[in-house]
């Protein structure tokens, strides 16, 4: 099983919601990452899991919260957004760095 | 500011054309070069990574890398209209900086 999953593959909330993103890998990676891209820009990290620890947060609004469940799992939970912070949120593992395995995004509209 | 610099585009290249897409990068001290292949509404793909000086082949695709001029490029040979999406090129530095992107149109 070479894939990481993410659901739900769109996701539109209000600016009052709780939501949350979800990421799954079996692939026996140590690394997990949050990546935010807006139209026609590079991947932005947003935080970086090694070994199941937070190990970078890139100076990410507290209405973005991480969790590493375990080391497969990958969450972000998500309130209070603004709409600005519609995008595609990309989960990412890697077991060497920089050699990252996305998944297929979740597609966030924040209305 | 680690920065990773690419030419947005786009590069039109006939089928069957080598595509020639280029990449420098601003700190001397990187020693892990990535390309990524990402297509319209997709998420990226890892396609080559180099550490070395020199040329490395995969298939159709040969990463180079001249550390001395601070360039990586990423040579497709026999392009195909399949290879049109945005290329990514990204440097580690304490993480991976991806650069803007080149996109890509191969046109039949």
């Amino acid at each position: 099983d070479t894939e990481v999953t993410q659901t739900p593959k769109h996701l539109v909330m209000g600016m009052t919601n709780k939501k949350s993103l979800k990421c799954e890998q079996h692939m026996g990676h140590r690394a997990m990452y949050w990546y935010k891209q807006k139209a026609k820009k590079p991947p932005e990290l947003m935080f970086v899991y090694s070994y199941e620890k937070l190990s970078i947060n890139e100076s990410v609004p507290s209405r973005f919260s991480p969790e590493c469940p375990n080391s497969s799992l990958l969450n972000l939970h998500l309130h209070a957004l603004q709409p600005e912070d519609s995008a595609l949120y990309l989960c990412a593992s890697s077991q060497s760095p920089g050699e990252l395995f996305f998944g297929e995004g979740s597609r966030l509209t924040v209305l | 500011q680690k920065e990773v610099e690419q030419n947005s585009g786009p590069l039109s290249v006939p089928e069957g054309a080598i595509a020639s897409l280029n990449c420098t990068y601003s700190d001397r001290g990187s020693q892990s070069f990535f390309w990524y292949r990402q297509y319209s509404g997709k998420s990226p793909e890892l396609i080559m990574f180099i550490y070395s000086n020199g040329d490395k082949e995969d298939g159709r695709f040969t990463a180079q890398l001249n550390k001395a001029s601070q360039y990586v490029s990423l040579l497709i040979r026999d392009s195909q209209p399949s290879d049109s999406a945005t290329y990514l090129c990204a440097v580690l530095y304490s993480t991976l900086t991806f650069g803007k992107g080149t996109m890509l149109l191969v046109s039949p």
